[in-house]
């Protein structure tokens, strides 16, 4: 099977403007996750989506938003961006038919600067 | 509240030698915890999960509750297993992640 896929990989932004970064999950994930990966942070929780229901969201504002299509695909919105958005930008898929499945396959993230 | 700590930034050993890395966590219901590994050039993915109590490639990690810790161990270091190993704890439908220990393991 493929593996989680994410476009784009990289990305150079400026203050005040939006971004969408997308992801394709494992053929038969339905379940989604975003992270947000900094050096001094490390990783950090967004959201999840399932069957294109936003089931958790971590302690982000409101800036940061997402999605999620009937084929599972999903993609986060970022508006207004800050330098401190700067980050590598992770997204995982996981299989669980129900419920969360914490066993979660990584793509190779969107590397996002904020100029 | 879910958190994990991982303490050391950095561990460097030489080949051979035992590495332990170390992972507390504090939640008040039943965790999942799981290790995950990111080599260099390569995505994040899934080492150890201790509901299946498994060894693979040589590395073990025992649920302590009474300690509320998750170390990673293995007897003998091998030089492929430099990399970034992170914690993570499973809870109330979110999955978090320790800040991440590097290892080194020198020739």
């Amino acid at each position: 099977k493929a593996g989680v896929t994410q476009t784009p990989r990289y990305l150079i932004k400026t203050r005040g403007q939006q971004v969408t970064l997308s992801c394709s999950p494992i053929s038969g994930h339905r379940s989604v996750s975003w992270y947000q990966q900094t050096p001094g942070q490390g990783l950090q929780f967004l959201f999840e989506y399932f069957s294109e229901t936003q089931r958790n969201k971590g302690n982000f504002p409101g800036r940061f938003s997402g999605r999620q299509f009937s084929n599972s695909r999903s993609e986060m919105n970022v508006s207004t961006l800050e330098l401190g958005d700067s980050a590598l930008y992770l997204c995982a898929s996981s299989s669980l038919i129900s419920g969360v499945s914490y066993e979660q396959y990584f793509g190779p993230g969107t590397r996002l600067t904020v100029t | 509240a879910q958190r994990v700590t991982q303490p050391e930034k950095l561990l460097s050993v030489f080949k051979g030698a035992p590495v332990e890395l170390k992972c507390n966590y504090s939640y008040s219901g039943s965790p999942e915890l799981f290790w995950y590994v990111q080599y260099s050039r390569q995505r994040l993915q899934l080492l150890l999960r201790h509901i299946s109590r498994e060894s693979i490639k040589g590395f073990t990690a025992d649920l302590n509750k009474g300690e509320t810790s998750f170390h990673l161990k293995k007897p003998f270091a091998q030089e492929e297993d430099s990399a970034m190993y992170y914690c993570a704890l499973g809870g109330s439908d979110k999955l978090i992640f320790g800040t991440g220990t590097r290892l080194q393991v020198f020739p």
